[in-house]
């Protein structure tokens, strides 16, 4: 596996259903980040995470939970969400640091029914 | 404030024109960094370059080109003969150097259609 990854690609969940989004980095980056991209709105930052530590909540529900056990693995739990909450889901990575670019995973499309 | 426009939603040309793609920003900070990336249909977000405020050269890579003005506080990318596969949503992004590393603005995209 090169670049970023995340799985699944597609998911369909109930409003009382609990779910987990995975996300791996194989570049050595020690940043990862998740946003939310839905068609109303621009890219929304959720969370960032620098060497495992949570740096950045950017007033995100306590429906959606993150998880980073170490710099290669990012976890986003669900549970009670909303259908509003339906989105592609984009993981990302980077060397910390401000200058550098993110590399972006394929998204999960989320289904929120 | 920061905030990156790109006023162009939608772009549509037939294959081999040559398009370029707007994109202007705000920032106050005199270090700060942008990006452009694309997205095809698949979703994700494809990295294509990043230029640094004090480098204001321009850079050709193949058929992209990025053409960075401070005084216009643009920097706007051309791809030169485009072709079908460069159909993609083509988002411009601002980050200072002094903010909060999460603190990635985007704007709001142009969706390119190249038409064979």
């Amino acid at each position: 596996e090169t670049g970023v990854t995340q799985t699944p690609r597609h998911l369909v969940m109930g409003m009382t259903n609990k779910k987990s989004l995975k996300c791996e980095q194989h570049l050595g980056h020690n940043a990862m980040y998740w946003y939310k991209q839905s068609a109303k709105k621009p890219l929304e930052l959720m969370f960032v995470y620098n060497f495992k530590e949570q740096t950045e909540n950017n007033s995100v529900p306590s429906r959606f939970s993150p998880e980073c056990p170490n710099s290669s693995h990012l976890f986003l739990h669900l549970h009670t969400l909303q259908p509003e909450d339906s989105a592609l889901y984009l993981c990302a990575s980077s060397q910390a640091g401000t200058r550098y670019e993110q590399y972006f995973g394929p998204g999960t499309r989320l289904t929120v029914t | 404030a920061q905030k990156v426009t790109q006023a162009q939603t939608e772009i549509s040309v037939v294959e081999k024109e040559d398009v370029t793609l707007d994109c202007v920003y705000e920032t106050r900070d005199t270090t700060y960094y942008l990006f452009w990336y694309k997205q095809p249909p698949s979703g994700e977000l494809v990295f294509l370059i990043r230029r640094n405020s004090f480098d204001e050269q321009n850079e050709i890579s193949g058929r992209y080109s990025w053409n960075f003005q401070k005084s216009t506080s643009s920097f706007n990318f051309t791809i030169t003969a485009s072709q079908v596969v460069d159909s993609a949503v083509y988002f411009c992004a601002l980050r200072n150097y002094g903010g909060s590393q999460g603190n990635l603005i985007f704007g709001k995209g142009t969706k390119l259609s190249v038409k064979p």
